[in-house]
């Protein structure tokens, strides 16, 4: 089945800093990747829509200013948490979308996550 | 997007059968169902994908009824290592980019 990968799987900073976070599709170009936030115990809410080669679409309620997504390629998507606080930390997930075809029902593969904790 | 309603969490035994019925009562004509499944601190695996009938496959079977109201994932003769949460999803086929909605989702708890 088709494979995306996350970098990090965890990361620990320090207050105010900034954190990347990469997504990549292995072995399939994903034209659209979803970002994902998970706190413990809840559900996963989405927040943001990543397309390639244009301007993310953000939730309602997320930040964009804070949460920088950058499409670069259509392989690689990457989530930036600027000016990191202890409120951020969370179990952020990426997911990607293979290309489709015709009468066939879209399914979303998912990152392994990546655990940040901000201190 | 089709709101859906699952039971918050279950309990069973290693070799039982388990059922999680999941509740979309304005799912849409173009609607699929899907199932995942997510361990702690990882990301949510794909399971199984319907869209009316039955559907089986390796892992689970999926039931939806003629009305599409509903739909049962079952998991065969459970073992510890299916303790997970599952998702029960629906979303559009395939037209473009969809993006997912996840409810509370089922914790099933897998017992000796």
């Amino acid at each position: 089945g088709a494979v995306v990968s996350q970098h990090p799987s965890w990361v620990i900073c320090k207050s105010g800093t900034s954190v990347k976070i990469e997504c990549r599709s292995l072995d399939f170009q994903a034209t659209t990747m979803f970002w994902y936030r998970q706190f413990p115990k809840q559900s996963l809410m989405l927040m943001a829509t990543s397309n390639e080669g244009s301007k993310a679409t953000y939730e309602q309620g997320v930040e964009k200013d804070k949460f920088l997504i950058n499409h670069a390629s259509l392989t690689l998507s990457t989530l930036t948490v600027t000016s990191a606080h202890p409120e951020d930390s969370s179990f952020y997930i990426c997911s990607a979308r293979p290309p489709g075809l015709a009468g066939v029902a879209d399914t979303q593969y998912f990152g392994p996550g990546t655990r940040l904790t901000v201190l | 997007l089709a709101k859906t309603t699952q039971p918050i969490s279950m309990d069973s035994y290693e070799g039982q059968e388990v059922n999680i019925t999941c509740s979309h009562n304005n799912i849409a004509t173009n609607d699929y169902i899907t199932w995942y499944q997510q361990f702690p601190s990882q990301g949510p695996r794909f399971i199984i994908q319907g869209y009316k009938t039955k559907v089986t496959n390796e892992v689970a079977s999926l039931f939806i009824p003629a009305d599409r109201k509903s739909s049962t994932l079952s998991l065969p003769r459970v073992s510890l290592s299916d303790t997970a949460v599952y998702y029960c999803l629906v979303g559009a086929m395939n037209t473009g980019f969809q993006k997912l909605v996840f409810g509370t989702g089922t914790r099933l708890l897998v017992s000796p």
